[in-house]
């Protein structure tokens, strides 16, 4: 059982198009971690949101971790060929014993093309 | 070079074959994690280890074992390989820092198919 869930798992759009990617969960997290991965390439950290409610921009990407610690988005505008890869949230269990324990959710593929 | 080397990236067996991936690191980091990657199943954690005593299953652990030979190094094996863990092997690391959660630094990957 996916502890996070992302969605869409895939989503096409043309250059310079706005696109928002969502990862949902039921539990609570101390923070949560958003990372794009490249083919043939591990994860790279984009961000990491720790207060609820927080809002991050990294350029043209904006995040947001929710109210209640459970879910986040990750929006982008005007969107670049090279912003093509797969988008991960990770988020860090609230519990004592599982302290950097991260749980990733399943992903969303995301295709730029000109 | 990378700060997290995995070997070996690529690599076929056999159904029984017991299989090693190792990974190391130049991050100076206590904490090193294991994790396999499917399509369509995003990363799931094998193992994990917060330092060189510490080794913990993850939510999958069952047909692996690990060995954290020292900081820097964390091997994973499979003991006797069955096609359904023909996967993506990722090795991380992360800084521990107290309250806070660290960023993980992925190596690139092990391909592992086993026929």
């Amino acid at each position: 059982t996916q502890l996070l869930e992302q969605s869409p798992q895939f989503l096409s759009i043309q250059e310079g198009e706005n696109l928002t990617v969502y990862c949902n969960s039921s539990s609570v997290f101390s923070s949560l971690q958003w990372y794009r991965q490249e083919p043939g390439e591990g994860p790279v950290l984009l961000v990491t949101v720790v207060t609820g409610g927080e809002v991050k921009k990294l350029k043209r990407l904006t995040f947001q971790f929710g109210d209640a610690r459970k879910d986040s988005s990750l929006h982008i505008t005007a969107a670049q060929t090279g912003d093509t890869g797969l988008y991960l949230c990770a988020g860090d269990p609230m519990t004592t014993d599982s302290w950097g324990k991260f749980q990733f959710g399943a992903g969303t593929q995301v295709v730029v093309t000109p | 070079d990378a700060d997290v080397t995995q070997t070996p990236r690529n690599r076929i067996t056999k159904t029984g074959k017991r299989i090693m991936l190792e990974c190391s690191q130049t991050k100076g980091h206590d904490r090193m994690y294991w994790y396999r990657q499917d399509p369509g199943l995003g990363l799931r954690l094998i193992y994990y280890s917060f330092d060189v005593k510490d080794i913990n299953k993850g939510e999958i652990s069952d047909g692996y074992s690990v060995s954290r030979q020292a900081q820097a190094k964390f091997s994973l094996s499979l003991e006797s390989a069955i096609p359904n863990q023909t996967a993506l092997y990722f090795c991380a690391t992360s800084a521990f820092r107290t309250g806070v959660s660290g960023e993980l630094f992925f190596g690139e990957g092990s391909r592992l198919t086993v026929l």
